[in-house]
């Protein structure tokens, strides 16, 4: 059974660099997307974008000046990192992972998800 | 990049009565690469369909999906308590992967 288990600093300043990982237990990490979902107060989701086992990455153009995700296969983790947040960066933040490239890129596992807020 | 519009965003019914969501795209959608997801208060959304009309494991068959192109439709046969929540679309045919901004399922 694939598990997502996400953390990070949960209270930043304005302008301050939002950093989130989330390690996977189950499953291969290999040959799949990993994806990061937000979601503010009473909103919807935003997909953030993803990256799979070998780096290659794809980006929410609204986010993609700001966004890096990356990945360290030696511990089966992947990051999020976002530059010079605002208030409106504030949200829970999911980490997931796509089912597989053959079936396609829905979302199966989810994690927990991690509130952020943004405030000076 | 592909717009999801959902309707209604409020749906008010009775526990036994049948939902029908819709989630429309702004242009089609790629070998009908349409999820759907519920999230309850509190919780990470869950996996519903895949494949516009494939349901995912462990999903009772009272949750169904249909459509094609930029029309597609989740339908609950009969609403059990357990299913009012917040149920969501999203496109994971082209990049980058859209969701609706969701229609909430509530009990009348």
């Amino acid at each position: 059974q694939v598990q997502l288990q996400q953390w990070g600093a949960g209270l930043l300043k304005p302008s301050g660099t939002l950093s989130l990982s989330c390690a996977v237990y189950g499953g291969s990490f290999s040959g799949y997307y990993w994806t990061w979902i937000r979601q503010p107060p009473g909103k919807g989701l935003e997909w953030i974008g993803e990256v799979n086992d070998s780096g290659s990455t794809n980006y929410n153009p609204s986010l993609k000046s700001r966004v890096t995700i990356s990945v360290d296969t030696s511990k089966n983790q992947f990051s999020l990192r976002l530059s010079s947040v605002t208030a409106a960066d504030t949200a829970i933040y999911y980490c997931a992972r796509v089912a597989d490239e053959s079936r396609g890129y829905y979302l199966p596992y989810w994690g927990r998800g991690t509130q952020v807020t943004v405030s000076s | 990049e592909i717009v999801l519009t959902q309707s209604p965003g409020t749906l008010s019914l009775s526990p036994g009565e049948r939902a029908t969501l819709s989630c429309r795209a702004s242009q089609s959608v790629r070998n009908r690469y349409l999820a759907w997801y519920q999230q309850k208060p509190g919780q990470a959304p869950r996996l519903l369909i895949y494949g516009a009309s494939n349901r995912a494991t462990g999903i009772p068959d009272r949750f169904s999906g249909s459509g094609s192109g930029t029309d597609f439709t989740l339908t609950i046969s009969r609403l059990e308590p357990e299913d009012f929540a917040v149920f969501y679309c999203q496109q994971y045919g082209s990049s980058p992967r859209t969701f609706g901004q969701g229609t909430k399922v509530e009990i009348k």
